[in-house]
C-alpha cells in the first residue's frame, strides 16, 4: 500500500488560510469517505483534528475543516495562528481492513 | 480520561526482537479496536497492526509474519511483539485507539525502536 501524497510544505501569515491536499486511489480515499486528519507536534501524541472527511471532534477550533473531491481530501486552516505551526498527516482506509496514511505536510507561519 | 503510556523501546541489533506494551487507562482495551502506528526518522506515518474486540488481527504487508498484535485484559494492556526486526523498522512506535469505522482518536507518547549493529 502506498503511502498517501500530500505536500511536503505549505506556509501562510498569521490570519491566512492554508490548504493541505492528501491524493489517494480509488482504492481508499476515492473508495470511501473515512479520512482523517492528525496534527503531530515533536514530542507530543498525536491528535485527531478530522474524521469522516468533513467532521471535528470536540475542542478542536472551527477553524480547522475537511472536505473531499474524488480521490483528494483536503484540510483547509483558516485564521492560522502561530500554535498551527507543526505537521499533519491525512488517513484513509483503505479496504481489507488496513489504513494508510499520508507522506505528511509541515505547516510554517510566516 | 482516555490515557495511553508506550514501553519497551530500546535499541537491538538487526535480527533481533523486542515486545512494546501500551497500558490503557480510562477504557477497556477488549472492547475497543486498538493500534499500532509508527514513524520513521525523515518517513510519514505507516500503520502497523490492529487488533479488532473480538480478537481478530491484521498487519502491514511489511511486518507480516514478524510482529503479533497482542492483548492482556486483566492488565488492560496492549502489546506488539517485534520479531526479525530489520534497520528499517527503526521507528518512534504509537499505540492508538480506533473508533470504527477508521479513525484513531486517541494516541499515545510513543516509544522509540532503533534497531542497528
Amino acid at each position: 500500500q502506498s503511502a498517501l501524497t500530500q505536500p511536503r510544505s505549505v506556509s501562510g501569515s498569521p490570519g491566512q488560510s492554508v490548504t493541505i491536499s492528501c491524493t489517494g486511489t480509488s482504492s481508499d480515499v476515492g473508495g470511501y469517505r473515512y479520512v482523517s486528519w492528525y496534527q503531530l507536534h515533536p514530542g507530543k501524541a498525536p491528535k485527531l483534528m478530522i474524521y469522516d472527511v468533513t467532521k471535528r471532534p470536540s475542542g478542536v477550533p472551527d477553524r480547522f475543516s475537511g472536505s473531499k473531491s474524488g480521490n483528494t481530501a483536503s484540510l483547509t486552516i483558516s485564521g492560522l495562528q502561530a500554535e498551527d505551526e507543526t505537521d499533519y498527516y491525512c488517513c484513509s482506509y483503505a479496504g481489507s481492513y488496513s489504513y494508510v496514511f499520508g507522506s505528511g505536510t509541515k505547516v510554517t507561519v510566516l | 480520561e482516555v490515557q495511553l503510556v508506550e514501553s519497551g523501546g530500546g535499541l537491538v541489533q538487526p535480527g533481533g526482537s523486542l515486545r512494546l506494551s501500551c497500558t490503557a487507562s480510562g477504557f477497556t482495551v477488549r472492547s475497543n479496536f486498538m493500534s499500532w502506528v509508527r514513524l520513521a526518522p525523515g518517513k510519514g506515518l505507516e500503520w502497523v497492526s490492529i487488533i479488532y474486540d473480538g480478537g481478530s488481527t491484521y498487519y502491514e504487508d511489511s511486518v507480516k509474519g514478524r510482529f503479533t498484535i497482542s492483548r492482556d485484559t486483566s492488565k488492560n494492556t496492549l502489546y506488539l511483539q517485534m520479531n526479525s526486526l530489520r534497520a528499517e523498522d527503526t521507528a518512534v512506535y504509537y499505540c492508538a485507539r480506533l473508533i470504527p469505522p477508521a479513525h484513531f482518536d486517541s494516541w499515545g507518547q510513543g516509544a522509540l525502536v532503533t534497531v542497528s549493529s
